[in-house]
């Protein structure tokens, strides 16, 4: 199986900060991977697919790069709504696999 | 509107069965995958188990493989999941899930019923 390993596991911000979750995969998954968001108590919402791809509807402060092994989250300016905790997913193969999640908390 | 409605889960005692169904509304559902996947309580996502739209390719996590069951009925646009030999490990809320094609990202989630296996 492909392993996704998220980091870092927590990561504490204040509002307006800029921040970059990473996501490696342990063997290339091109660009089959997805970022989502959870808030407690939620189902996960997609944010990015394909790496780079912006799910319809899903605020342009949320960008994704990355191929490979290596893929980045970055939240431009962080806004209130955005403390939650974030899980990448890669689909390169038929056994999915998540991340275990990154924990982005208000400083 | 997209809708995804979950529903069977409950308190199961080690060794026992529940079937979980997720009744789908708002689009075509003959034209997706979809897919189960699992959060124990306080834990991360886990992929669980696929279908694609025909039924033709089913695919399971390791951690379920022989004990879950999942398929889905395109007249009544549902998806089920049947879990046999359940174990404490399997506690967990159960997500339903759609994607566009298999495999595919996840783009619309139900909310979610829950499995506790306890005895």
């Amino acid at each position: 199986d492909i392993q996704m390993t998220q980091s870092p596991s927590t990561l504490s911000a204040s509002v307006g900060d800029r921040v970059t979750i990473t996501c490696r995969a342990s063997q290339s998954i091109s660009s089959w991977l997805a970022w989502y968001q959870q808030k407690p108590g939620k189902a996960p919402k997609l944010l990015i697919y394909k790496a780079s791809s912006l799910e319809s509807g899903v605020p342009s402060r949320f960008s994704g790069s990355g191929s490979g092994t290596e893929f980045t989250l970055t939240i431009s300016s962080l806004q209130p709504d955005d403390f939650a905790t974030y899980y990448c997913q890669q689909y390169n193969s038929y056994l999915i696999t998540f991340g275990q999640g990154t924990r982005l908390e208000i400083k | 509107e997209v809708q995804l409605v979950e529903s069977g889960g409950g308190l199961v005692k080690p060794g026992g069965s529940l079937r979980l169904s997720c009744a789908a509304s708002g689009f075509t559902f003959s034209s997706y995958s979809m897919n189960w996947v699992r959060q124990a309580p306080g834990k991360g996502l886990e992929w669980v188990s696929s279908i694609s739209s025909s039924s033709s390719y089913i695919y399971y996590a390791d951690s379920v493989k022989g004990r879950f069951t999942i398929s889905r009925d395109n007249a009544k646009n549902s998806l089920y999941l049947q879990m046999n030999s359940l174990r404490a490990e399997d506690t967990a809320v159960y997500y339903c899930a759609r994607s566009g094609s298999y495999p595919g990202a996840f783009d619309y989630w139900g909310q979610g019923t829950l499995v506790t296996v306890s005895s």
